[in-house]
């Protein structure tokens, strides 16, 4: 079975520019979380997907936004790419049965660079 | 507001050492808690879990009890190896359904 994927592996981006990062969930899963890990380690909680609706946000500026699609497969978007926004994006993904008990499967993870 | 505290690395050890990482947490009521394993140039993945207090999560030689008085979730491994290098995220869910808060990470390189 296939885990969770994510798109692009690398990206390389200017300020100011709009970067798009990719998700495909683990069939069967049907909420998707995104966090961003910067330079430190720390992973902090951007956005909280689940049935196709936007169900938590983390302390993250509106240009950091998001949807989910009917395939439950998602995007994250970051508009006006500041210096700082350069980090790793990890999506995680967990079904309806499992989210409950705080198990996620997370993906490689997309990182950015903003120059 | 709910938060996680884990000690900060690297922490550097050699095989068959003794590994304790320290984990503590803030929260009202009795959150579920977690540690996951980042492996170099991989994703995080679960590595254990407890969900009520006195509760003991095992996998991979690595234990971790829950401990409801102390407020703290702390990752034991009596004898690392050179491929427990990691780094290391404990984490909590406060309720169903809601978001995974994790810990600032500790890096751990084991030495042969």
């Amino acid at each position: 079975e296939a885990g969770v994927t994510q798109s692009p592996t690398h990206l390389i981006k200017t300020r100011g520019q709009q970067a798009t990062l990719r998700c495909s969930p683990i069939s069967g899963h049907t909420s998707v979380y995104w966090y961003q890990q910067a330079l430190g380690l720390g992973l902090q909680f951007l956005l909280w997907y689940d049935e196709g609706e936007e169900r938590n946000r983390g302390n993250f500026p509106p240009r950091f936004s998001g949807r989910q699609f009917p395939n439950y497969s998602s995007e994250l978007n970051v508009n006006a790419l500041e210096l700082e926004d350069s980090a790793l994006y990890l999506c995680a993904t967990t079904s309806r049965s499992s989210g409950n008990t705080g198990e996620l499967f997370f993906g490689e993870g997309s990182r950015l660079t903003v120059l | 507001g709910n938060s996680v505290t884990q000690m900060e690395g690297p922490v550097t050890l050699s095989e068959e050492a003794f590994l304790t990482i320290n984990c503590t947490y803030t929260a009202t009521g009795y959150p579920s808690l977690f540690w996951y394993v980042q492996y170099p140039g991989e994703g995080l993945q679960l590595l254990l879990k407890a969900t009520k207090a006195d509760d003991k999560g095992s996998n991979k030689g690595f234990e971790a009890t829950y401990r409801k008085e102390t407020t703290s979730f702390h990752l034991e491994k009596g004898s690392v190896q050179v491929s427990d290098s990691a780094v290391y995220f404990c984490a909590m869910i406060k309720a169903a359904g809601n978001k995974l808060t994790f810990g600032g990470g500790t890096r751990v390189l084991v030495k042969p």
